[in-house]
């Protein structure tokens, strides 16, 4: 089935250790996105790569790093990880970075960083 | 700070009213995209707007990109429980590398039966 996967579906993990969080989308889009969810509510933009072999920084970047080695892959990773990254990460992705292309969802990740 | 504001942060109506929610913009908007998130859930398309004017139906969820291309709405007629969710505002912001979407801060729909 087409779409977008995030890999883990939840985790705890110890403060101070090092996490990636993985996603991988099969429709071949160009754009993909790193967002996070704190008390249920609004995303906030982490990074994002509008095609392979390039990223950017959002509105969160601190203490997030990512890489687009592939135009398939676009893994998170948490250096150090801090108890203010608890949070459900959505990974995102769409045809392009053009104005107005409808972008779709993985699952999301649920992190409890304690 | 986020640049697209969502009002009400919340709200709870009873089954059969009709409610809006609004996404202003501090900046012109050149494309508009409402999502709805059942909890614990991911995120579902429902539309984008493009055109400052346009008016777009899906069911009974009507949303509308006002003329000055600042503000957006979003109306759901008779609610019903199904409606219960969370609604996210996105758009299309310029960096120099590209587009990237940002969102609003959400809106927590609650529909009492």
């Amino acid at each position: 089935i087409a779409g977008i996967t995030q890999a883990p579906t939840s985790q705890i993990l110890a403060a101070g250790r090092r996490m990636t969080l993985r996603c991988t989308q099969d429709m071949r889009h160009n754009a993909m996105y790193w967002y996070r969810q704190d008390l249920g509510l609004g995303l906030r933009l982490i990074h994002y790569s509008n095609t392979a072999g390039t990223t950017g920084k959002g509105e969160v970047p601190d203490g997030y790093s990512v890489s687009r080695a592939n135009t398939d892959d676009f893994p998170l990773t948490l250096a150090s990880a801090v108890p203010s990254q608890t949070s459900v990460y959505f990974c995102a992705s769409r045809t392009s970075d053009r104005r107005n292309t409808e972008a779709f969802f993985g699952q999301g990740t649920r992190l409890t960083v304690v | 700070s986020q640049e697209l504001e969502q009002s009400p942060q919340s709200l709870i109506v009873q089954e059969g009213k009709n409610l809006t929610i609004n996404c202003t913009s501090s900046k012109t908007l050149y494309g508009l995209y409402w999502y709805k998130q059942k909890y614990g859930e991911g995120l579902i398309f429902l539309m984008m707007l493009q055109k400052g004017g346009e008016e777009k139906s899906h069911e009974k969820i009507t949303a509308k990109l006002d003329e000055k291309k600042q503000q957006s709405s979003l109306h759901i007629t008779a609610s019903q429980p199904s409606h219960a969710g969370i609604y996210l505002c996105g758009a299309d912001k310029a960096d120099d590398a590209g587009n990237m979407l940002t969102f609003g801060g959400g809106t927590r729909l609650m529909v009492k039966p």
